[in-house]
This record gives C-alpha cells, structure tokens and sequence, in this order.
C-alpha cells in the first residue's frame, strides 16, 4: 500500500547549498510532521502543518529552515546555506492529527560536507 | 524543556529471553504516550498510542503499561526473536500530535 513517501533518500551537499527535501503524505492525512535525527538522538520535532498552513513552527533551528505545505499534501523542507551541523535524519509523517497513529517515511539522510 | 529518558539505552539478550524498557516523563499536561519500533532502513512502525493511566496494551508478544501520575511507561517483550531487534522509541504526545522522543534503547537479539 502508499506510505509516506520521502525523496530523496540519500543527500550529500557541500556546505553552503541548498537543498530541498520532499515528503508525499498518505493520501487524505491532514496532518504533516517534520523530524530531525541527529547521530546519537532521538527525533527532534521541527514543524506541523494541519492542512496547508504551518500550526507549529517552534522546532525550526533558525531561520535558513523552512518548510511549505502549498495544496495541503506534499510538503518540502527547505534549507538554506547548509552547515554541517544539518547532517542528520530528517524525517516525515503524515496521520489525521491529536494523538492519532502517526505513519513515517523512511527519512532523507542529509550530509553536508 | 519537556525531557523523556529512555533506559537502558542498549542491550543485548539471547532469542527467547523475556525483556523490558523503560521511558519515563514529565507527568504534567500529559496528553499521550507512543511507542514505535525502528530498524534499521525501514520507517519507524507505531507500537502503541496511550493516553489512560493504567493503560496496558498488547500486540502478540510486545505489550505496554502507563503510569501517567508518576510519569513512566514500560515495554515488554516476551520470548525475544532476532527480528525483535530495532530501537525502541518513546515519544510524549503534545496536544497536537507533535512527538517528543526520549534517545531510544537499541535492542539486539542474538539467534
């Protein structure tokens, strides 16, 4: 069956670009999450998106992240002048939001180098 | 800063043993507690969602209590199998579904 769909799986980018990363929900979830796993932590929230709109941005580190949600779907996280502090999993899921069952992807490895 | 701790943070058994984790919690504003096993190269797979005190949960040998009063969650496994092992994470629900995760026990189960 569709899962949550994230590409790519792999990312290796030098310092200083920027990358985008997609995720494609399961269809009809109106609820998105972005994760982020550094080596050695557990998932750290970024941010939520209820529909199209973003309902919680706190977990965003700093203003070169930034994530859209355009048709209330597919969504990409999008991060500027990339440091090698970003390496890590970044992770999606999709579920109909509250404290329902929420599906991951298997995540984007971003390595900057 | 709300802080979920995990323990142990790995551990080693043989097949067929019986083992158990623990999370513990911030006991305020509790809204939900959620279990998802992780392997390797695959998408992390819900376990469980607990929202009650007292709630104890199971799903074939996997099962699950929660204690929101005093702020601690336990996970079982019984008979450990080789496909049994993944990391275990356990992650505080906020009121909007956003997870709070605690770094994981790795489990691996030798055959």
């Amino acid at each position: 069956g569709a899962g949550v769909s994230q590409t790519p799986s792999n990312k290796v980018t030098e310092k200083g670009k920027y990358v985008e990363l997609r995720c494609d929900p399961i269809s009809g979830h109106t609820a998105l999450y972005w994760y982020r796993q550094s080596l050695g932590q557990g998932p750290e929230f970024l941010i939520y998106f209820q529909g199209t709109g973003a309902a919680d941005d706190s977990g965003l580190p700093n203003d070169r992240f930034f994530a859209v949600r355009p048709e209330g779907s597919v969504s990409t996280l999008k991060i500027q002048r990339t440091e090698r502090g970003d390496s890590a999993v970044y992770l999606c899921a999709s579920g109909a939001g509250g404290n329902t069952e929420a599906f991951f992807g298997q995540g984007t490895r971003l390595t900057v180098v | 800063i709300l802080n979920v701790e995990q323990s142990p943070q790995s551990l080693h058994v043989q097949e067929g043993d019986s083992t158990n984790f623990t999370c513990s919690f911030p006991s305020s504003n509790f809204y939900a507690l959620h279990w998802y096993r992780w392997e390797t190269a695959k998408s992390p797979e819900a376990l469980f969602v607990m929202t009650l005190n007292g709630d104890e949960k199971k799903k074939g040998r996997i099962s699950a209590t929660l204690n929101t009063k005093e702020g601690y969650s336990y996970l079982y496994i019984k008979g450990s199998q080789p496909e049994d092992s993944a990391t275990y994470l356990c992650a505080l629900g906020g009121s909007q579904g956003n997870l709070i995760f605690g770094k994981g026990t790795k489990l691996s189960v030798k055959p």
